[in-house]
């Protein structure tokens, strides 16, 4: 069956530091993939996707994503970590045309 | 451009009524929405998928009696949550995929429901 696994349910940064977020997808070919992020009581805002091509994928607010195809990863980072990052992070995957399946979810502090 | 409205944002209903959600996109045509479901603290359930004048597609264990899902056009898709009960309490977040193609789909911000 399809799935998007994201194994960190809560992480905390300090302000400045560094993020990674972690993703992994099982799906019978490369599907797309998608982090998304969501204050709470919040609708999703999408930070960035990856269709195909450079697996280097540059998104809004500093964050970037590599793709893995070896790893079936999608990782997400960003060099230094603002308060106001402090939110829910999903990563989501679909093939064309279909719904997204997105995973549980990890939740990111920022401590100061 | 890509916009997804929903209405209401915010319901309150007594246990037994019915509540319609109505999920639109404002600047482009969508012949496919979907609706998901998201418990407090967890991610997004698909609940089904809704095409254009034709009958929704539900995951298993979705109510399909009492979740009803109309799509009768192309810039609108309503969910209608018949004799709500507390546990149908919930944040239900619709999303649009625009007909011209494409994988991106675009998320409304989202109806909270809490049944009294």
């Amino acid at each position: 069956a399809q799935s998007v696994t994201q194994p960190d349910i809560h992480i905390t940064v300090s302000e400045g530091a560094s993020l990674e977020l972690r993703c992994n997808y099982s799906y019978g070919a490369t599907p797309y993939l998608f982090w998304y992020v969501q204050s709470p009581g919040q609708g999703l805002q999408l930070l960035l996707k990856y269709f195909s091509g450079d697996t280097l994928v540059q998104g809004i607010k500093g964050f970037e994503a590599e793709f893995k195809r070896s790893q079936s990863s999608f990782n997400l980072r960003k060099p230094s970590v603002h308060w106001s990052d402090a939110a829910e992070y999903f990563c989501a995957a679909n093939q064309a045309g279909t719904a997204l399946i997105f995973g549980k979810g990890t939740t990111l502090s920022v401590s100061s | 451009g890509a916009v997804v409205s929903q209405h209401p944002s915010r319901v309150i209903c007594k246990s037994g009524t019915s509540v319609k959600i109505e999920c639109r996109s404002l600047d482009f045509q969508a012949t496919t929405m979907f609706w998901y479901r998201q418990f407090p603290k967890q991610s997004l359930m698909l609940m089904a998928t809704s095409n254009e004048g034709s009958k929704a597609t539900y995951e298993q264990g979705v109510e399909k009696d009492k979740f009803l899902i109309n799509h009768a056009s192309l810039t609108l898709s309503t969910l209608t949550v018949t004799s709500a009960h507390p546990e149908d309490s919930s944040f239900y977040i619709c999303s649009a995929r625009d007909q011209r193609g494409g994988s991106e789909q675009y998320f409304g911000p989202g109806t909270r429901l809490t049944v009294t």
